[in-house]
């Protein structure tokens, strides 16, 4: 079975904190991705990395960054953390398949719910 | 930029009964895949049924199928025989060209005795 494992399921922060969410995978996937969960917002993307040390913005990448340095790992980093980032933090990854083209079940964590004070 | 949209935020079925989730979507791309997503209270998000835009026969998962209607952009999941177990958030998403998923805002299921 894919596993997919996220660092802590429950995370208290204080405002201007660096904060680091470590997501690993163990089927040598090439596809790792950062979501975040808000009522009613559904799951939007923050950032997603196609190879190691490679890394493409999602649709909301401000306040966040990423680091993949070695393929099975995709840590995602809160440079300051800020009240409006509070949230459900999902990864997930994929298999890119042999054309490369989308369609690849993805495969979730059990989520990190991050809390800013 | 695609869309998804899924407008019933909450519904309710009976055990036994049929449900009916709908999804619509937008895009330009001839060649894409459709999924619907469960995530169980306090549980991961798993895959339920996946369809592929170029197949016109409609994907089907035990209890799960889908109605598929390309050109209205639509993606419908009926699941059958509702169990306490399909209680959950129901996400559709749509994936194109790119690997990376636009999701809907998800519709929460509650299967009741």
């Amino acid at each position: 079975d894919v596993k997919v494992t996220q660092s802590s399921r429950y995370l208290v922060k204080r405002t201007g904190e660096k904060v680091f969410l470590e997501c690993v995978q163990d089927m040598d996937h090439e596809n790792m991705f950062w979501y975040r969960q808000d009522p009613g917002l559904g799951l939007r993307l923050i950032y997603f990395s196609y190879d190691v040390k490679m890394k493409e913005k999602g649709d909301i990448p401000e306040g966040y960054s990423v680091s993949r340095e070695k393929k099975e790992r995709f840590s995602l980093i809160l440079e300051s953390a800020s009240t409006n980032q509070t949230s459900m933090y999902l990864c997930a990854s994929s298999s890119r398949g042999l054309a490369g083209v989308g369609g690849h079940e993805q495969f979730f964590g059990p989520g990190t719910r991050l809390t800013v004070l | 930029a695609q869309t998804v949209t899924q407008s019933q935020p909450e519904m309710s079925v009976q055990e036994a009964e049929t449900v009916t989730l709908s999804c619509t979507y937008d895009t330009s791309e001839s060649n894409y895949y459709l999924f619907w997503y469960k995530q169980p209270p306090s549980r991961q998000m798993i895959l339920v049924i996946r369809q592929e835009a170029y197949k016109q026969q409609n994907a089907t998962e035990n209890r799960f199928s889908v109605n598929f209607q390309k050109a209205a952009k639509s993606f419908s999941l009926k699941i059958s025989d509702s169990q306490l177990g399909d209680t959950a958030m129901y996400f559709c998403a749509y994936t194109g060209t790119a690997s990376k998923l636009t999701f809907g805002t998800g519709t929460r299921l509650q299967v009741t005795l």
